[in-house]
């Protein structure tokens, strides 16, 4: 099992481009999240979704959109970049069975706006 | 003030040390408590997981809840080189969402 695959890897953009942020698991399961992590602020969630069909707000949503395209795969739009949207997002995923809250994070990928 | 409060370190350690990592958070409905490990450009993984007050233990590593003074600990015995990443504490209250500390970087010295 690959577990949490991101890509790209690594992307540069000038501000006001737009860009897709892929994100896909192969371990069923059903939540999925987008984080992104900052120095000195940790991991903020960005959006998350419980299920296919389903995606709700987390703490920073502003300036991004999110679609679950189906249960493996959850995407990141960014419509018109910022530099202040220069970051580390990772992708997660958690399965809903038992109590284990353990999320599954993917390799991330580096963004930088200029 | 932020939920989830962690000194960000960098901590430095010699092989073989005892290291103690702390958070405290503000929230009285969190009730589950993670520690994940992130080694650097990588993304995180658990490393323990309790639930409510009291000790885990798994191998070397020991997590710590004191819920009535809100405060998470985790220690590492006889601390290795390849303990050498970011500690992120990680409670949850809730069903879906959990609340990252911005993690303390340790650094172990051969």
């Amino acid at each position: 099992n690959a577990g949490v695959t991101q890509t790209p890897k690594f992307q540069v953009l000038k501000t006001g481009q737009s860009m897709t942020l892929q994100c896909a698991q192969d371990m069923n399961h059903n939540s999925m999240y987008w984080y992104r992590q900052d120095p000195g602020m940790g991991l903020r969630l960005i959006y998350y979704s419980a299920s296919e069909g389903t995606t709700d707000k987390g703490e920073v949503p502003n300036g991004y959109n999110v679609s679950r395209l189906n249960k493996r795969e959850f995407s990141l739009r960014l419509e018109s970049a910022a530099p202040s949207q220069t970051s580390v997002y990772f992708c997660a995923s958690r399965a809903d069975s038992g109590s284990s809250y353990e999320q599954y994070f993917g390799p991330g990928t580096r963004l930088t706006v200029t | 003030q932020k939920e989830v409060e962690q000194d960000p370190g960098p901590l430095s350690v010699p092989e073989g040390a005892i290291v103690s990592l702390n958070c405290t958070y503000s929230n009285s409905a969190f009730q589950y408590f993670m520690w994940y490990r992130q080694y650097s450009r990588k993304g995180p993984e658990l490393l323990m997981y309790t639930y409510s007050s009291g000790n885990k233990e798994d191998g070397r590593f020991t997590a710590q809840v004191d819920k009535s003074s809100k405060y998470i600990s985790l220690f590492i015995r006889d601390s290795q080189p390849s303990d050498s990443a970011t500690y992120l504490c990680a409670p949850s209250g809730g069903y879906q969402k959990v609340t990252f500390g911005t993690g303390t970087k340790l650094q172990v010295i051969p």
